[in-house]
């Protein structure tokens, strides 16, 4: 099984801020990574696939990079509505997937 | 608009069953490969199961292999989770997911566009 990492496991920041989350696989997943974003007592909302596409829809201030083990989800002025937690997934293995322990982002 | 509207969940005693229901709309059901995820209260996302567009590729996680059954009805639009024998462990929401792209099933890559609003699996006695 692939696994996944994240950090940091939580961190306070103020809106404008620059954020940036590291996501680190157990062996080389090239790409196949993706970011989801949610929001507390919501489902989880995909932000990023294939390490650096934005979904539709998805603000311009998200941005994700890395390939092989590691990789980041870098918000770009961050708003109020990004306040959440953040899961990384591997989708290298096709018969199974793996999500990042999340990354809570709670304001200063 | 995309819509999956699970259903089923609920209070179960330990060693018990329950069926969850996914009902999809707005996507040609058939296309596309579907997952459930599921989460424990205050905990992470877990990946439980997968299923091909035509269910002839099924999945399971090992914490639920023996134990949970995946099947779709393509003609229902409806994706299905049976779980037997179920445990403490279990209690979580489960989520139906839609697997993209469906120009690459059971290929790598795949990504979870859309989710359900999820169902609440409590075991308990």
């Amino acid at each position: 099984d692939i696994q996944m990492t994240q950090s940091p496991s939580s961190l306070s920041a103020s809106v404008g801020d620059k954020v940036t989350i590291t996501c680190r696989a157990s062996q080389s997943i090239t790409t196949y990574l993706n970011w989801y974003k949610q929001e507390p007592g919501k489902a989880p909302n995909l932000l990023i696939y294939g390490a650096s596409t934005l979904q539709s829809g998805v603000p311009s201030r998200f941005s994700g990079s890395g390939s092989g083990t590691d990789f980041t989800l870098t918000i770009s002025g961050l708003q109020p509505e990004d306040f959440a937690t953040y899961y990384c997934q591997q989708s290298y293995i096709t018969d199974s997937t793996t999500f990042g322990p999340g990354t809570k982002i709670d304001i200063k | 608009e995309v819509q999956l509207l699970e259903s089923g969940g609920g209070l179960v005693q330990p060693g018990g069953s329950l069926r969850l229901s996914c009902a999809a709309s707005g996507f040609t059901f058939s296309s596309h490969a579907m997952n459930w995820v599921r989460q424990a209260p205050g905990k992470g996302l877990e990946w439980v199961s997968a299923i091909s567009h035509f269910g002839d590729f099924i999945y399971y996680a090992d914490s639920v292999r023996g134990r949970f059954t995946i099947s779709r009805d393509n003609s229902k639009n409806t994706l299905y989770l049976q779980m037997n024998s179920l445990r403490a462990e279990d209690m979580a929401v489960y989520y139906c997911v839609r697997v993209l792209p469906s120009s690459n099933p059971g290929g790598r890559g795949y990504y979870y566009a859309s989710w359900g609003q999820g169902t609440l699996v409590t075991v308990s006695s």
